[in-house]
């Protein structure tokens, strides 16, 4: 089964810094990756699919990006809504799964 | 507009077998497959398997051997079948259409508490 991993688990910025969240896979998942926020009580909403492309409604501040089998997902200036649950996910294989998820806080 | 429920019994005996069923509107489970994913409190998610538009199946290889996934296409129901339930079953249970595109869709999940 292919692995995610996922760095931080946990990380606290302030309002308008650069937050870098990153997901390694253990193989190759082409750009078969997606990035969730979930907010206490709340179903993940997505943010990042394709590794790369934004989804409908997201705020141009969070993009992806991939250098081989690492994924990364940037907010570029943290705002005061952005604290959460981030989770990557591949859907490379038939058995999809997650990565174990960075937990945001505001400083 | 797709709308996603999940119903569930709320609590369960271990040992016992969990039942829980998603309601899907706006689109067809053919064209579509329905995954299942689970949320132990205060832990991360982890997805659990996948019904597919063809009506084949795949399953985390972790519970592979206490899970099934089917569905009644005329109801528009999906029907998530875990045996031999342990208190680490305890979890909020979503269905959810991920396809890797623009958008995707999850119920409000369902809570389902394993109890001896």
């Amino acid at each position: 089964d292919i692995q995610m991993t996922q760095s931080p688990a946990s990380l606290s910025a302030s309002l308008e810094e650069i937050v870098t969240i990153t997901c390694q896979a253990s193989q190759d998942i082409g750009n078969w990756l997606a990035w969730y926020q979930q907010k206490p009580g709340k179903s993940p909403q997505l943010l990042i699919y394709g590794a790369t492309s934004l989804a409908d409604g997201v705020p141009s501040r969070f993009s992806g990006s991939r250098s081989g089998t690492q994924y990364s997902l940037k907010i570029s200036r943290l705002q005061v809504e952005d604290p959460g649950i981030y989770y990557c996910l591949q859907g490379y294989s038939a058995l999809w799964t997650f990565g174990g998820g960075t937990k945001l806080e505001l400083k | 507009q797709v709308q996603m429920k999940e119903t569930g019994p709320g609590l369960v005996q271990t040992t016992q077998t969990l039942s829980v069923t998603c309601t899907v509107s706006g689109f067809s489970l053919t064209s579509y497959g329905v995954h299942w994913v689970r949320q132990a409190p205060g832990k991360g998610l982890e997805w659990m398997g996948i019904i597919w538009g063809d009506g084949s199946t795949n399953y985390n290889s972790a519970l592979k051997s206490r899970l099934s996934i089917s569905r009644d296409t005329s109801k528009s129901q999906v029907f998530l079948t875990m045996n031999s339930l342990q208190t680490d079953d305890t979890a909020v249970y979503y269905c959810a259409v991920l396809t890797m595109g623009t958008r995707d869709y999850w119920g409000q999940g369902v809570m389902v508490t394993v109890s001896s």
